[in-house]
């Protein structure tokens, strides 16, 4: 089955300077790679997705890439903000059956300081 | 809109003692219902996954388990706990036959002493 690594798995940026998370993904018929912020104490919500047929998404200060090839994917996220403070989750997933459940990596604490 | 609750929002129980989380969707037909474990603040476990009333898959072999007695409800259990049952236990949907965007409940944490 799919495998996720994800790292680091903490992350400690100074106010308006980047952060990237790294994912690695071992199934090559992997097709959906989102990405979940979860604050302290809540629920993981979706920040941004990619799928296979693209290799780059952006969103605001938000932006993933995807590596098909090498099979992985990353967060980069542009003039942090204290509250972008949130343990962050990369998954992956395929098609249908058991290929369509999301497995996710270990998570990234990220501690913006002002 | 579509919308998940699950509950109760946090359990302390003693070990040994049973274990029911439940979980509803409203708003949408025929969802895949899950149920994630993050234990120690990180990692989002899959434990079980639902595809239709009645079907269960299990992902990893533990002391829990689920059932889904209707569409939208998703039931989480445990005949007697155990001290590493204690996690944050999250409830999840998304639409069947799609790959796209997993929905999580509030979550319930459970804390087993």
């Amino acid at each position: 089955g799919e495998n996720v690594e994800q790292h680091p798995s903490t992350l400690s940026v100074q106010e308006g300077d980047s952060a990237v998370i790294k994912c690695t993904y071992s199934d090559s018929a992997s097709n959906y790679f989102p990405w979940y912020k979860q604050e302290l104490g809540k629920r993981p919500q979706l920040i941004i997705d990619i799928r296979s047929n693209v290799g780059e998404k952006k969103d605001q200060r938000i932006a993933v890439t995807l590596n098909k090839t090498a099979k992985h994917f990353s967060l980069h996220i542009t003039e942090t903000q204290p509250e972008d403070s949130a343990v962050y989750f990369c998954a992956a997933s395929g098609y249908g059956g058991s290929q369509g459940n999301l497995i996710f990596g270990k998570g990234t604490k990220l501690s913006v300081k002002p | 809109s579509q919308t998940i609750h699950q509950w109760p929002a946090t359990l302390v129980q003693p070990v040994g003692s049973p274990l029911s989380l439940e979980c509803t969707v409203e708003g949408t037909s025929n969802p895949n219902l899950y149920w994630y474990r993050q234990a120690a603040g990180r990692g989002l476990q899959l434990l079980f996954y639902s595809v239709g009333i009645g079907q269960i898959s299990s992902e990893v072999p533990q002391n829990l388990s689920a059932s889904r007695p209707q569409d939208r409800q998703f039931i989480l259990s445990s005949k007697k706990l155990l001290l590493s049952d204690s996690g944050f236990y999250l409830c999840a949907w998304k639409l069947a036959g799609v790959t796209g965007e997993l929905f999580f409940g509030e979550g319930s944490r459970l804390t087993v002493l």
